[in-house]
């Protein structure tokens, strides 16, 4: 068990650029979740995926906001257009689909707006 | 729906002093209850949780918690606090039917005063 792996840790980007975070999850976890952390936040569910299948995207915060999990392995999040609110840290984390599995998180990427 | 209010965004104690950090759920079915811990620049560590089993939950690092439905409460408790258990805290809660989706508290930040 490696751990659930994102990348990178931190991304500084100027407003109104395009940013790509990759997580890598738990090999054998076939449930792949993303979460946004601002400041003094728990942790604010984005979207999930099982396998392949992204089977809920109405929290995404934006249509600037998008994820993909292609091949049912690792899963990307992409911010279109970045604005100055976009600046949090955003978490992925695994689970197996077994009832009541905990979630297990990466690191984090820690995303900066200039 | 499914949420978690965590009384106490600041708890300050002693080193040796007991730990009680306050977790309150709402949830329309039998709740999964988990907590969390999280130190500076790291993503979330799994401490405890709660599927229906016994009431009295242990976890790592010698915390436990007590699910009290007829409080809905998920209290959080260690009987002697390190230096070491200095960072923030969150109760998450899931249920059956929600694909596993986590509901995060807003989280405490324990402080151990030696």
């Amino acid at each position: 068990d490696t751990g659930v792996s994102q990348d990178p840790r931190h991304k500084i980007t100027k407003r109104g650029q395009n940013v790509t975070f990759r997580c890598d999850p738990i090999s054998e976890h076939n449930r792949l979740y993303w979460y946004r952390q601002t400041l003094g936040q728990g942790p604010e569910f984005l979207t999930y995926f099982q396998n392949e299948a992204q089977l809920e995207k109405s929290r995404l915060l934006s249509d600037r906001f998008s994820a993909e999990r292609p091949k049912g392995s690792f899963s990307t999040l992409e911010i279109q257009r970045t604005e100055q609110g976009d600046s949090a840290m955003y978490l992925c984390a695994s689970s197996s689909d077994r009832l009541a599995d905990p979630q297990h998180f990466g690191d984090g990427t820690r995303l900066s707006i200039l | 729906a499914q949420s978690v209010t965590q009384l106490g965004s600041h708890v300050s104690v002693s080193e040796g002093a007991l730990v009680l950090l306050r977790c309150n759920y709402s949830s329309s079915v039998p709740p999964y209850l988990f907590w969390y811990v999280q130190y500076p620049n790291q993503g979330l560590q799994l401490l405890l949780k709660y599927t229906s089993a016994a009431t009295l939950v242990k976890g790592i690092n010698g915390f436990e918690a007590e699910f009290k439905k007829s409080e809905t409460s998920f209290h959080l408790t260690k009987p002697s606090a390190h230096m070491s258990d200095a960072a923030e805290y969150f109760c998450a809660v899931s249920a059956l039917g929600t694909g596993n989706q986590f509901y995060f508290g807003t989280g405490t930040s324990l402080t151990v005063i030696p």
